[in-house]
């Protein structure tokens, strides 16, 4: 199985809004409502901010929100802050018990 | 609150192998309902799903390490295991451990630091 499709990076100035996209294949992204998202700051434990596609655990900010069409996940992350600024990734249930990450999406603040 | 802790050698040598633990702290392995897993991270890349054990007992893992990799776990030491053989220098990596099923069976809600794995070429 092949990794999700990230972009590289994405960037935004405070305040601005951003969206991630997360592009899989019918076996996977396009198959399962299955997709959660992940903020991982360097040196730490990565975060669960999105599960089930669009669901936010407690605690975890509004101004995350996540969507999907087709093969296609994506994360919007709006009112941009500086302590956004990280890596997030992607995640999906690929059947049989398999899982796949995307390949992640460095995130600026400008 | 749950608490994942990632341990074992920094160094193995080639064709060795690599055997990390993972100590659940604030929780239970002996609780239905969650999985655990084991994810990695090349240095300057991205996440890779290794495997995952459930309450069952049932393991899966990523079919490209398929033949390589074992998962176990020690309920009576709130602990689960990550054995994988033959290791070369392209298994060097940030191993996590992380626990599913508190939200979603599906989405990891619980991770540890990780713990640096070193191969040397």
């Amino acid at each position: 199985q092949s990794a999700l499709t990230q972009p590289a990076s994405v960037s935004g100035s405070p305040g601005q809004s951003i969206t991630i996209s997360c592009t899989g294949t019918s076996r996977d992204v396009g198959s399962y409502g299955l997709i959660s998202w992940y903020q991982h700051h360097p040196g730490k434990g990565p975060k669960l901010i999105v599960y089930e596609v669009s669901k936010r655990p407690s605690g975890v900010s509004d101004r995350f929100s996540g969507s999907k069409s087709g093969t296609t996940a994506s994360l919007t992350i709006s009112g941009l802050q500086a302590e956004d600024e990280a890596d997030y990734y992607c995640y999906s249930y690929a059947g049989s018990k398999n899982y796949v990450f995307g390949t992640g999406t460095w995130v600026s603040v400008l | 609150q749950v608490q994942l802790q990632e341990s074992g050698p920094g160094l193995v040598k080639p064709s060795q192998t690599l055997s990390l633990t993972c100590t659940v702290s604030g929780g239970s392995l002996s609780i239905g309902g969650y999985n655990w897993r084991w994810i990695r991270q090349h240095p300057g890349e991205g996440l890779e799903w290794i495997g995952s054990i459930y309450y069952s007992g049932t393991t899966a893992y990523n079919p490209s390490l398929k033949s390589l990799v074992t998962i176990t776990e020690d309920r009576s030491k709130n602990q689960f295991y990550l054995n994988l053989t033959s290791v070369t220098a392209a298994d060097t990596a940030i191993y996590f451990c992380a626990r599913g099923g508190f939200h979603s069976p599906h989405a990891l809600d619980t991770w540890g630091q990780g713990t640096m794995v070193i191969v040397p070429s």
